[in-house]
């Protein structure tokens, strides 16, 4: 199947700071990305859509201002989380679906990044 | 898209059948059902998809009733690394456009 990777895997950072998640593509072009979150014991929650070179699209209630999701070429999406605080810590998931001819792979997911502000 | 749902856990013994199910009783025609399963601080992990017809990989088999009201994922001789939550989902199959929306999946443990 097609390999998602995520940098970093883990990231400690101090409230106030912004923290930037990449995603890759590593053998396939992802015409659309994904993010996740997922708090402990808890099921995987879509935080946003983003299409190559296009803004992304949010889920109802995640703030577009504090996630900037950049999406800017076929391989990359990143996440930056500004201005993180506690409770933002949590598991983030990035996701990758490429297309050839207008026909759709499946989702592959990354590893996941944890994500702890102190 | 159509809401599954699915035990919240199970446990199998190694080397037997794990038979997880699922009810997705207001399915249309024209979704598919996926199955994913994410191991502990992982990502998901694709298992297997199907619209009417029972599939199998080398992962596991995907039994759908006949009224597709409900699946069954079936692995054939369970380990202890399957041990994992296993999510049963449904999307559009006209749509290219979709979105995975995962529920609370069932948590699979495998015993020794």
């Amino acid at each position: 199947g097609a390999v998602v990777s995520q940098h970093p895997s883990r990231v400690i950072c101090k409230s106030g700071t912004s923290v930037k998640i990449e995603c890759r593509s590593l053998d396939f072009q992802a015409t659309t990305m994904f993010w996740y979150r997922q708090f402990p014991k808890q099921s995987l929650m879509l935080m946003a859509t983003s299409n190559e070179g296009s803004k992304a699209t949010y889920e109802q209630g995640v703030e577009k201002d504090k996630f900037l999701i950049n999406h800017a070429s076929l391989t990359l999406s990143t996440l930056t989380v500004t201005s993180a605080h506690p409770e933002d810590s949590s598991f983030y998931i990035c996701s990758a679906r490429g297309s050839v001819a207008g026909h759709y792979y499946e989702q592959y997911f990354g590893p996941g990044t944890r994500l702890t502000v102190t | 898209d159509a809401k599954t749902t699915q035990p919240p856990s199970m446990d199998c013994a190694e080397g037997r059948a794990a038979n997880l199910p699922c009810n997705h009783s207001t399915i249309s025609g024209n979704e598919y059902v996926y199955w994913y399963r994410q191991i502990h601080s992982q990502g998901p992990q694709y298992i297997i998809h199907g619209l009417k017809n029972n599939e199998t990989n080398e992962m596991a088999s995907l039994i759908i009733t006949e009224d597709r009201k409900s699946s069954t994922l079936i692995l054939p001789h369970a380990t202890l690394r399957d041990t994992a939550v296993y999510y049963c989902i449904v999307r559009v199959a006209s749509s290219n456009d979709y979105k995975l929306s995962f529920g609370a999946g069932t948590t699979v443990t495998v015993r020794a």
